[in-house]
C-alpha cells in the first residue's frame, strides 16, 4: 500500500463512451504523474503536473485530457479512444517534482479495456 | 519481504567505475522493467527483459529467469549517469510490482 489510490482498478468501454481515471493521495505530495503500460512495451510517461499545473504533456493524444484540480487529485479523461489504447495507466505522486531525494509512489493502475 | 528486492539501497562512486545494480523477485513474471529518474522529471524506461541480455550505448542489463535475478551494469559511469534506478516486473496477473529503487551518485 502505497498511499496513492486508483479507480476503477478494472474498464471496459466501447470507442464512443466517455470515461474518467481517478488518482488520489493524502501523502502531501505537490507532483503527480500519468504513465500508460502497454502490452510489451515499456512504461511510457504522458503527463506531469507539479501543484496543479501541467508541466509536461509527451506528445499524448487529445482523445485523453488530464485534470488536477488539486494536488490530492489527478484524473485522467477518456473520449473516443482506440482499441490500441488499452493498456494499464499508472498515476503516481512525487514530494516535489525537482527534488533529488525522492522517489515516486506508484498507484495498482486501472485495466483499461477498449473494445 | 517485497516480491520485488533491489540492492544496494544507495551507491556513491568514481567517474569511470564499472557499476552493478541486483534485482531480486520472488514471483513468476512476464517481463522486467529497468527505470530511470532523475530529480528533475518523471521515470523512463531503459530495459524491458524477457530473457537474456540487452544492451544500449553504455548500459547492459541482464536477467536470469531461473534464478530470478537481474542487473543493470553501467559502464564508464559518468555524473550525469547519477539517477535513482527502479527494477519493476510484470507479474503473471498482469499486475506490476516496483522495487524501492537504487540512488546512485557519481562523483566527478
Amino acid at each position: 500500500e502505497t498511499g496513492v489510490t486508483q479507480t476503477p482498478r478494472h474498464l471496459v468501454m466501447g470507442m464512443t463512451n466517455k470515461k474518467s481515471l481517478k488518482c488520489e493521495q493524502h501523502l502531501g505530495h505537490n507532483a503527480m504523474y500519468w504513465y500508460k503500460q502497454s502490452a510489451k512495451k515499456p512504461l511510457e510517461l504522458m503527463f506531469v503536473y507539479s501543484l496543479e499545473e501541467r508541466v509536461e504533456n509527451n506528445s499524448v493524444p487529445s482523445r485523453f485530457s488530464p485534470e488536477c484540480p488539486n494536488s490530492s487529485h489527478l484524473f485522467l479523461h477518456l473520449h473516443t479512444l482506440q482499441p490500441e489504447d488499452s493498456a494499464l495507466y499508472l498515476c503516481a505522486s512525487r514530494l516535489e517534482i525537482a527534488s533529488s531525494t525522492d522517489t515516486q509512489y506508484f498507484g495498482p493502475g486501472t485495466r483499461l479495456t477498449v473494445l | 519481504k517485497n516480491e520485488v528486492e533491489q540492492s544496494p539501497q544507495n551507491l556513491t562512486a568514481q567517474e569511470g567505475e564499472f557499476i552493478t545494480i541486483n534485482c531480486s523477485y520472488s514471483v513468476g513474471i512476464s517481463a522486467l522493467h529497468w527505470l530511470q529518474q532523475h530529480p528533475g522529471g518523471g521515470i523512463v524506461s531503459l530495459f524491458m527483459l524477457s530473457s537474456g541480455k540487452k544492451k544500449h550505448g553504455r548500459l547492459i542489463a541482464t536477467i536470469n529467469i531461473q534464478e530470478k535475478h537481474s542487473s543493470l551494469h553501467i559502464t564508464a559511469s559518468h555524473p550525469r549517469d547519477s539517477a535513482v534506478y527502479i527494477c519493476a516486473v510484470l507479474n503473471r496477473d498482469d499486475k506490476i510490482i516496483f522495487g524501492k529503487g537504487t540512488r546512485l551518485h557519481i562523483l566527478p
